[in-house]
C-alpha cells in the first residue's frame, strides 16, 4: 500500500496569514492527488484534484501543486471558515489512501 | 440537488452484522462508481471499498475483506455496504462518496452513519 505522510499534523495560524500545508507519498503516484477539508462532525468536501485542479465553487485562495511524490496545498489568505482539518488521497492505485489530516487552528 | 445520504449504523457486539444504505439523488447513480470510506473516533479517512457502476467488480481493503460485501442496485439508486463478523475496531462513522465516469476522485459524500461495535 502507498504511505501517504502529511506536514505539520498540526498549524496555528491567523486570518489573512498565507498556509502550506505538504503530503508526501512513500512512491511515485503521477498527479493522483487529491486534496479534503473537514470540519467536526462533517462529510470531507473535495477542494483540489488530480494534485491542481479546483473543485467547482472552491475560493480561489486554494491552490495546489506537485507531482510525483510530493505535494502542497496552499491557501493564499486564511479566512474564518477555513479552520478545519486538511487531508490528502492518493487515488494512483488500491486501496486508496489518505494522509493521517492537518488540523488548521486559529492562533 | 445532488445527495447521498447514508443510514444502517448503530450498536451492534462483536460478531454481529448490520448492513449500511445509501441512497443517491440527484444525479445517474448507475454511471458512477461508488465508494464506502470509514473514519474511527479521532483518527483519519480510512478508504474500505469500492464498486463498479454496473456492479460486476469490487475492492475491498485487507482489513475487512471476507467479512464486508459492498453491492448496489440500480433500479433503487442505492448502494450497500453488507457487514459481517464485526469486531471493535470496525466503530467508526461510514461515508458512502461518488466517483464522477473517468475521474479518480470523490467529489460527492454523505453525511455518514455512525457504527459502534461492543458489547
Amino acid at each position: 500500500d502507498i504511505q501517504m505522510t502529511q506536514s505539520p499534523s498540526s498549524l496555528s495560524a491567523s486570518v489573512g496569514d498565507r498556509v502550506t500545508i505538504t503530503c508526501r507519498a512513500s512512491q511515485s503516484i503521477n498527479t493522483y492527488l487529491n486534496w479534503y477539508q473537514q470540519k467536526p462532525g462533517k462529510a470531507p468536501k473535495l477542494l483540489i484534484y488530480t494534485a491542481s485542479s479546483l473543485q467547482s465553487g472552491v475560493p480561489s485562495r486554494f491552490s495546489g501543486s506537485g507531482s510525483g511524490t510530493d505535494f502542497t496545498l496552499t491557501i493564499s489568505s486564511l479566512q474564518p471558515e477555513d479552520f478545519a482539518t486538511y487531508c490528502c488521497q492518493q487515488t494512483y492505485s488500491i486501496p486508496n489512501t489518505f494522509g493521517q489530516g492537518t488540523k488548521l487552528e486559529i492562533k | 440537488e445532488v445527495q447521498l445520504v447514508e443510514s444502517g449504523g448503530g450498536l451492534v457486539q462483536p460478531g454481529g452484522s448490520l448492513r449500511l444504505s445509501c441512497a443517491a439523488s440527484g444525479f445517474t447513480f448507475s454511471s458512477y462508481w461508488m465508494h464506502w470510506v470509514r473514519q474511527a473516533p479521532g483518527m483519519g479517512l480510512v478508504w474500505v471499498s469500492r464498486i463498479s457502476p454496473d456492479g460486476s467488480s469490487t475492492t475491498y481493503a485487507d482489513s475487512v475483506k471476507g467479512r464486508f460485501t459492498i453491492s448496489r442496485d440500480n433500479a433503487k439508486n442505492t448502494l450497500y455496504l453488507q457487514m459481517n463478523s464485526l469486531r471493535a475496531e470496525d466503530t467508526a462513522v461510514y461515508y458512502c462518496a461518488r466517483v464522477p465516469p473517468s475521474t479518480r476522485y470523490m467529489d460527492v459524500w454523505g453525511q455518514g452513519t455512525t457504527v459502534t461495535v461492543s458489547s
